[in-house]
């Protein structure tokens, strides 16, 4: 397997327009995470997904975000209209099921987003 | 609730020499614990974990980590230092849900 993969690898965008990140998980999985890294907070999970489905949505920090998984091998993370502090690595993680006995998460590569 | 301190911000060893980076967590069940590295502009990849088999814990790329529960500590560490090793590497610990707890990293330098 290719493992977890997330395109574009950079983006830069203008504030006020719309990103749409997007995640490829390892076929089989079937839990998919959203997570951002910045300077200031580190790493945060945004969105949790399991069979499709979002479970746990508390951490995305407000409306212009969404995120959608429309069948078990796609999903997307999306925010309209984007601002200067939406800037960040955004990594999309796959695994096979919760983190108890050999379980881990495996983690794309990330995007670089970039608002100016 | 669940919790990681990474005591360490940065650590700088000379290539050759022994690397130890400290790890404290908190956990109200039994925990899984894990060890991730990141290489600049690279996703996260797993060292090694800990899930209750053994306590100590031998990873990828000559790193190992011993699980201390009365300490309730899982310090990563290797006997020789190499240039690849020069990293950020983060400590988290999961209560055995979906909620992974990250450590703010240690940024590792190594000096030829």
């Amino acid at each position: 397997d290719a493992g977890v993969i997330q395109s574009p690898r950079h983006e830069v965008t203008e504030m006020g327009q719309e990103v749409t990140l997007r995640c490829k998980p390892i076929s089989g999985h079937d839990y998919l995470f959203w997570y951002r890294q910045t300077m200031m907070r580190g790493l945060e999970l945004l969105i949790y997904f399991n069979n499709n489905v979002p479970i746990d949505d508390s951490g995305m920090p407000e409306d212009r975000f969404s995120a959608k998984m429309p069948n078990a091998s796609f999903s997307t993370l999306k925010i309209q209209p984007s601002e200067p502090r939406d800037s960040a690595v955004y990594f999309c993680a796959s695994t096979p099921g919760l983190f108890v006995g050999v379980t881990e998460a495996f983690f794309g590569q990330g995007t670089r987003l970039t608002v100016v | 609730a669940q919790s990681v301190t990474q005591l360490d911000s940065h650590v700088s060893v000379s290539e050759g020499t022994p690397v130890l980076l400290r790890c404290n967590y908190s956990s109200s069940y039994s925990p899984s614990l894990f060890w991730y590295v990141q290489h600049p502009n690279k996703g996260l990849q797993l060292l090694l974990k800990y899930t209750s088999a053994a306590t100590l814990v031998k990873g990828i790329n000559g790193f190992e980590a011993e699980f201390k529960k009365s300490e309730t500590s899982f310090h990563l560490t290797k006997p020789s230092a190499h240039m690849s090793d020069a990293a950020e590497y983060f400590c988290v610990v999961s209560a055995g849900d979906y909620k992974l707890s990250f450590g703010a990293g240690t940024t590792v330098t190594v000096r030829a």
